[in-house]
């Protein structure tokens, strides 16, 4: 069955360094993957969507790789800022699927 | 532009008792998605509707019903609550082919 995996439950970094935040999956092989930021007591926000095609795709201080032979996506951060904090799901999306699977995502905080 | 409302933001249930989750969305997508997000499971899919008049089972349909009463509306049931269905409750709506999806505020459920 399929499966998706973040790294940790819950990351802990110093503001201004790099976040990095881990997203692997297993079972099928999606066309996009995308990333959302959830917020406690919040719906989840759409943030970057990567295509298979795609190495890499950059928004802001955003990053997001995607490395379709790995089957796995990493999420970065640049000089992160306590406002950073929140939970960062991921949800790879095969090319005819109508529905989305999310991983349980990752809990970071920046520490001033 | 309301993007996706939720009605109720807060109810708490009897076992047994009936109840419906209300949602809309003003951004004329055609795709729309209820889901269910529970400590360490992640976001599950229960149903969803690619578009007026469809709706097709999610991951865990069971215990529940679903009506997309137009376009712009689509209302979630529990026809008998159990404990089980304890959650918080996410309606979603999405915008193109890549399915970016855009997330209401959500309803907290506690059945007692």
């Amino acid at each position: 069955s399929q499966k998706i995996e973040q790294n940790s439950e819950a990351l802990n970094i110093q503001e201004g360094k790099t976040a990095t935040l881990t997203c692997n999956y297993t079972n099928y092989s999606p066309a996009y993957l995308q990333w959302y930021r959830q917020d406690p007591g919040r719906g989840p926000v759409f943030l970057l969507l990567i295509r298979e095609n795609e190495k890499e795709k950059r928004k802001e201080r955003l990053k997001v790789t995607f490395d379709t032979t790995l089957k796995q996506s990493l999420f970065h951060i640049t000089a992160s800022q306590p406002a950073d904090s929140a939970t960062y799901l991921c949800a790879p999306i095969s090319g005819s699927a109508r529905q989305l699977t999310f991983g349980s995502g990752t809990q970071l905080t920046v520490l001033p | 532009n309301a993007g996706v409302t939720q009605t109720p933001k807060f109810q708490v249930l009897k076992t047994g008792q009936s109840m419906t989750l209300q949602c809309a969305q003003d951004m004329n997508h055609n795709s729309m998605y209820w889901y269910r997000q529970d400590p360490g499971m992640g976001l599950r899919l229960i149903y969803y509707s690619a578009s007026e008049g469809t709706t097709d089972k999610g991951e865990v349909p069971n215990g529940y019903n679903v009506s997309r009463l137009n376009k712009r509306e689509f209302s979630l049931r529990l026809e008998s609550a159990a404990p089980s269905q304890t959650s918080v409750y996410f309606c979603a709506s999405t915008r193109g082919a890549t399915y970016e999806q855009y997330f209401g505020p959500g309803t907290r459920l506690t059945v007692t």
